[in-house]
């Protein structure tokens, strides 16, 4: 069974770092794209930017590409999504996907002073 | 970046059949943008529905079906149950570069 397991919620103050995970299991995990979305509270969603795990190339959305950094480390399975400098306007719940449409449970990010 | 439009809102009655779009300011909706469509409740993650155009999920309720219609990608309900009831998403792909819609807002009713 494909799943995509993500780290907990997060408090964090403005100008602080974070990264948050998405682990997969059941598949092979280098094989498929994983997308990472935000979803800001009453908002809609947004494609923030993925990777590719086999060779680690990412992409990333014009309201994004400087702001997030989407890793991965493909020997753990594992995504990520990370900030250097949180804002107040980064509270929002982020979502992980992959190719076909298996998604993470989603880490609610809360950024405030 | 291209910018893919939806229906803001939309009823059905029940047992009803209606169907959402999905299009892209670049043009007609092709296979080559491999159409998602999601499905999202209230204080709950965004389920899959339809990958790739049309093709379902085990989970995906036979009611709903995939399909490109008159240069949009569409997702048609046929059926609808109150369940149903929730906010639709699609998502199209540019050579890599991926768009949300804005979301249709689905009431049963």
């Amino acid at each position: 069974e494909v799943q995509l397991v993500q780290s907990g919620a997060e408090v964090k103050k403005p100008g602080e770092s974070l990264k948050i995970s998405c682990k997969g299991s059941g598949y092979s995990f280098s094989s498929y794209w994983i997308g990472w979305v935000r979803q800001m509270p009453g908002k809609g969603l947004e494609w923030m930017g993925i990777i590719y795990p086999g060779d680690s190339d990412s992409r990333y959305s014009p309201s994004f590409q400087g702001q997030v950094t989407i890793s991965a480390d493909k020997s753990i399975s594992t995504a990520y999504l990370q900030w250097s400098s949180l804002k107040a306007s980064d509270t929002a719940m982020y979502y992980c996907v992959r190719h076909a449409g298996y998604w993470g449970q989603g880490t609610l990010v809360t950024v405030s002073s | 970046q291209a910018v893919v439009t939806q229906e803001p809102s939309l009823t059905v009655s029940p047992g009803g059949t209606v169907t959402l779009t999905c299009g892209s300011s670049t043009g007609a909706v092709t296979s080559g943008h491999y159409p998602y469509w999601f499905q999202q409740k209230p204080g709950q993650a965004p389920r899959t529905l339809i990958y790739d155009t049309s093709n379902k999920h085990s989970w995906t309720p036979a009611r709903f079906s995939g399909s490109l219609l008159g240069g949009k990608a569409a997702l048609t309900l046929s059926g609808a149950q109150p369940e149903d009831e929730a906010d639709y998403y699609c998502l199209l792909s540019y050579s890599g570069a991926w768009v949300f819609g804005g979301g249709t807002k689905l009431t049963v009713l």
